[in-house]
């Protein structure tokens, strides 16, 4: 099994439709990230959060909201998903001081029709 | 405000040839520079990282120059090969396992 797996991997929804992208992992790692990837745009951190109790805003956080349920889980929805928001979504984890970076998931790639 | 700058968005060298891509920061709080390379279909995953104390670091065929003075930083591929066609991203954070600020990306395409 993956270290970080996300579901779904390919998801197509309406504009106006709430969505939820998990993210669960068995690294063990307290923290974790949620990104998008645009062309050009690089990875664009959305929401991130340093322990189950700890939530923070990204650079891109309007329009998505997040929930860490427990260490190995965290799931990002968009309220009311829309066009600009197609894009591939990425969850990664890590820890603090651990020079081995970042271990991402294999991405979610969300189209808004 | 993009606080990685990354150039350039593409590039294309032929087997055996240097690929060199290159990343200017903003924020001088910023202690760890890694590169991530993706293939299509997968996450990005670290290939070699940096701290500013020293000026370069040799991991194979790949090597990171940095620049402290000029905030600019860059990852050479020698004797690129076909397989390492893919995007790289430059990142920078505040120590190692902290939130990571990505440049934009760059394609490599190389040619056998």
């Amino acid at each position: 099994d993956a270290d970080v797996t996300q579901t779904p991997r390919n998801r197509i929804t309406k504009t106006g439709k709430r969505i939820m992208l998990e993210c669960s992992q068995t690294k063990g790692h307290d923290r974790m990230y949620w990104y998008r990837q645009d062309p050009g745009l690089g990875l664009r951190l959305i929401y991130y959060s340093f322990d189950v109790k700890d939530i923070n805003k990204g650079e891109i956080s309007d329009g998505y909201s997040v929930s860490r349920q427990a260490q190995a889980k965290f799931s990002l929805s968009l309220e009311s998903a829309i066009p600009n928001q197609t894009a591939l979504y990425f969850c990664a984890t890590s820890e603090l001081d651990r020079s081995y970076g970042y271990t991402f998931g294999s991405g979610t790639r969300l189209t808004v029709v | 405000q993009q606080q990685v700058k990354q150039s350039p968005q593409s590039l294309i060298v032929q087997k055996g040839g240097i690929s060199i891509i290159n990343c200017a920061y903003e924020n001088t709080a910023f202690d760890y520079f890694p590169w991530y390379q993706q293939f299509p279909g997968k996450g990005p995953a670290l290939l070699i990282a940096i701290r500013p104390d020293v000026s370069e670091k040799k991991e194979g065929r790949f090597t990171i120059s940095f620049n402290k003075s000029a905030k600019q930083f860059s990852l050479h591929i020698m004797d690129s090969q076909p397989g390492d066609s893919a995007t790289y991203f430059c990142a920078a954070s505040m120590t190692a396992g902290n939130k990571l600020t990505f440049g934009g990306g760059t394609r490599v395409l190389v040619k056998p």
